[in-house]
């Protein structure tokens, strides 16, 4: 597809448990961006990666939540020990960097019980 | 620390009445505005952006917006709305120092137009 495509599109767990989200960017975009979307808290930035450079993880709301991207490509996030707080729906975007539009996926909506 | 202020949580409107979404911003340095859509069921789409020249932006489906700096604001607007217009909407900044192109987004608004 040429979308952004993320996966699994819901996730319910066990509090406690560890997820991983993945995110499949537009092929050739540099630039890849998480989002969580949850009531109350509207859309929020997690991390953002663009090519070789060190990620900007200003956005993580905890040392449980981290992130990688392998090969410059697909990325995934981990939230480990889940709690029913980050139950969210979690947007993965990517760009072609610099001011080029991003593109969204259809998120994840992970439902911690 | 950023910010991002959409006034209207939930706005119900006939079909044909003229909208107009408020968006105010909270940043000391220069930014590049956004407004994103998000119809039911689908992602978020781009509907228009302003980086830089005339602070009246023109985007897709008949939407603008106007930066206006001393306000710190960029409101959307739409002469006439159509039902097809149901979705939510989201104001979003991104700082260009950084360069990161990460977005800041308010809160979103509601919109539902009745046929």
């Amino acid at each position: 597809g040429a979308g952004v495509s993320q996966s699994p599109s819901n996730k319910v767990t066990e509090k406690g448990k560890d997820v991983e989200l993945r995110c499949d960017p537009i092929s050739g975009h540099t630039a890849l961006y998480w989002y969580r979307q949850s009531l109350g808290q509207g859309l929020e930035f997690l991390i953002y990666f663009q090519g070789n450079s060190a990620p900007d993880k200003s956005g993580l709301p905890s040392d449980r939540f981290s992130a990688e991207r392998t090969g410059g490509s697909v990325s995934t996030l981990t939230i480990q020990r889940t709690q029913q707080e980050d139950s969210a729906v979690y947007l993965c975007a990517s760009s072609g960097g610099g001011r080029q539009p991003q593109h969204f996926g259809d998120g994840t909506r992970l439902s911690i019980l | 620390a950023q910010s991002v202020s959409q006034h209207n949580h939930h706005v119900i409107l006939s079909e044909a009445a003229s909208l107009e979404l408020g968006c105010n911003y909270s940043y000391g340095g220069t930014v590049n505005l956004f407004w994103y859509v998000q119809y039911p069921g689908q992602h978020l789409q781009l509907l228009l952006k302003y980086f830089s020249g005339d602070p009246l932006v023109k985007g897709i489906k008949g939407f603008e917006a106007e930066f206006i700096k001393s306000k710190f604001s960029f409101n959307l607007r739409k002469p006439s709305v159509q039902w097809s217009d149901t979705a939510e909407y989201f104001c979003a900044v991104s700082p260009i120092s950084g360069n990161t192109g990460k977005l800041i987004f308010g809160q979103g608004t509601t919109l539902q137009v009745k046929p």
